[in-house]
């Protein structure tokens, strides 16, 4: 099963608004990553952070990490309609040490109304 | 700089036969990704190439499926025999280099091949 779950499946707001999507992860991390989708194709990385970091940001962009919940929240204020895609959280697992690769969530579908 | 780039962006394929998947990665990116996506999911690990270490294919659904990776550069995915489940959005995505201090690095995605079996 995948190790990541975003909640919620689909969010629809108003230009302007705030959206608040999180995700949910079960073994302990390196770092997590969250990642936006347009149209089903390429993903484009968003931003990173880190398992000794709790809150970053990028822009628009505000990221959480609760690692005591393995939790982790993404913000986007001031939402536009050029917002609207599918976001995905990843997680970097830590087994001792790094692994080689990133597991994806399940993602949630944005949709920003103009 | 260029980025991932996979080719080709439509495949329709008659079930039973061959396809194979082509992707470039990034120059001097050490690792590469390979990924499925079906229609409304997520995205499904395929397989993971770093250097010249083992690939990691324990996300291979079945053995129809292969990959290969040539050096630091190029990787084709096979996909035998093809069935109508296979139809699915192929992605492709290579980073600067994987493990280490601080876990894994941001991969970039390749536009994904879309494959649809008839």
């Amino acid at each position: 099963s995948q190790q990541g779950e975003e909640d919620p499946q689909a969010l629809s707001i108003q230009e302007g608004e705030n959206a608040t999507m999180n995700c949910s992860y079960k073994t302990s991390i390196n770092n997590l990553q969250w990642y936006r989708q347009n149209s089903g194709r390429g993903l484009v990385h968003l931003i990173l952070i880190r398992s000794n970091e709790r809150e970053k940001h990028s822009g628009r962009l505000r990221v959480t990490l609760d690692t005591s919940k393995k939790s982790s929240s993404l913000l986007i204020t001031a939402s536009r309609a050029a917002d609207t895609a599918s976001y995905f959280c990843a997680t970097d697992l830590y087994y001792g040490g790094a692994t080689n690769k990133l597991i994806f969530g399940t993602g949630t579908l944005l949709a920003v109304q103009p | 700089g260029a980025g991932v780039s996979q080719s080709p962006s439509n495949k329709v394929t008659e079930k039973g036969k061959d396809v194979e998947l082509r992707c470039d990665p990034i120059s001097g990116h050490t690792a590469l990704y390979w990924y499925r996506q079906r229609l409304g999911q997520g995205l499904e690990f395929l397989i993971y190439f770093q250097g010249n270490s083992a690939p990691d294919k324990s996300g291979l659904p079945s053995d129809r499926f292969s990959a290969e990776r040539t050096g630091e550069s190029v990787s084709t995915l096979t996909i035998q025999r093809t069935q109508q489940e296979d139809s699915a959005v192929y992605l492709c995505a290579s980073s600067y280099r994987t493990g280490g201090a601080g876990g894994n690095y941001e991969q970039y995605f390749g536009p994904g091949t879309r494959l649809t079996v008839t």
